[in-house]
């Protein structure tokens, strides 16, 4: 069973620029989430897609941040315009959802930005 | 506004003993709790959950207890290993589609020898 995977693990880039990190969830999963971890806390929910469609965004997600799952498949999560604040660990997790049984999120280990 | 809370940012607990990681909440309309474990450089993994209509679940040497008319959930472990040395970290799951997580801050467990 493979697990949910990011890429890439670290990425440092300049404030101003763009950056896109890309998450495979377990194959089976339909349900997909991003979520950030700052220093000390613990991860806060960013957004869901259920399938392709992306049902939810938190208030956290402001409009320089989009995210995609064009195939109900990978998603990517793009920030535009990078700011120091967007410095985190950027974390995937993924379930099965519908009827049945509770099923957890199962996490990747994170994409850690760095904005210098 | 802090929805789950976890007091104790760190506990050391002696190899064999009891482990009791504690968790507070404010929502009561949260219908499942569960509890990941998180080593440096990785991703919480989970351990254990619990439905809202439940008081305890218990797998191998991990047992949660819910206590809803305090808002209060606990993760006990025994007997606890060097390997669950790691950050704690309970989290809720709301009633809504998403059923998204809202974490607490974590508490770092050290068991030593």
């Amino acid at each position: 069973d493979t697990g949910v995977s990011q890429d890439p693990r670290h990425k440092i880039t300049k404030r101003g620029q763009n950056v896109t990190f890309r998450c495979d969830p377990i194959s089976e999963h339909n349900r997909l989430y991003w979520y950030r971890q700052t220093l000390g806390q613990g991860p806060e929910f960013l957004t869901y897609f259920q399938n392709e469609a992306q049902l939810e965004k938190s208030r956290l997600l402001s409009d320089r941040f989009s995210a995609e799952r064009p195939k109900g498949s990978f998603s990517t999560l793009e920030i535009q315009r990078t700011e120091q604040g967007d410095s985190a660990m950027y974390l995937c997790a993924s379930s099965l959802g519908g009827a049945g049984a509770f099923q957890p999120q199962h996490f990747g280990d994170g994409t850690r930005l760095s904005i210098l | 506004d802090q929805q789950v809370k976890q007091n104790s940012p760190s506990l050391s607990v002696q190899e064999g003993r009891i482990s009791i990681l504690n968790c507070d909440y404010t929502n009561s309309m949260f219908d499942y709790f569960l509890w990941y474990k998180k080593y440096p450089a990785e991703g919480p993994t989970f351990l254990i959950s619990i439905s809202s209509i439940k008081d305890k679940n218990e797998d191998g040497r991990f047992t949660v207890f819910l206590n809803k008319s305090a808002k209060h959930l606990s993760l006990h472990i025994v007997p606890s290993q060097p390997g669950d040395s790691a950050v704690y970290f309970c989290a809720a799951s709301g009633t809504g589609t998403a059923s998204k997580l809202t974490f607490g801050t974590g508490t770092r467990l050290q068991v030593t020898l």
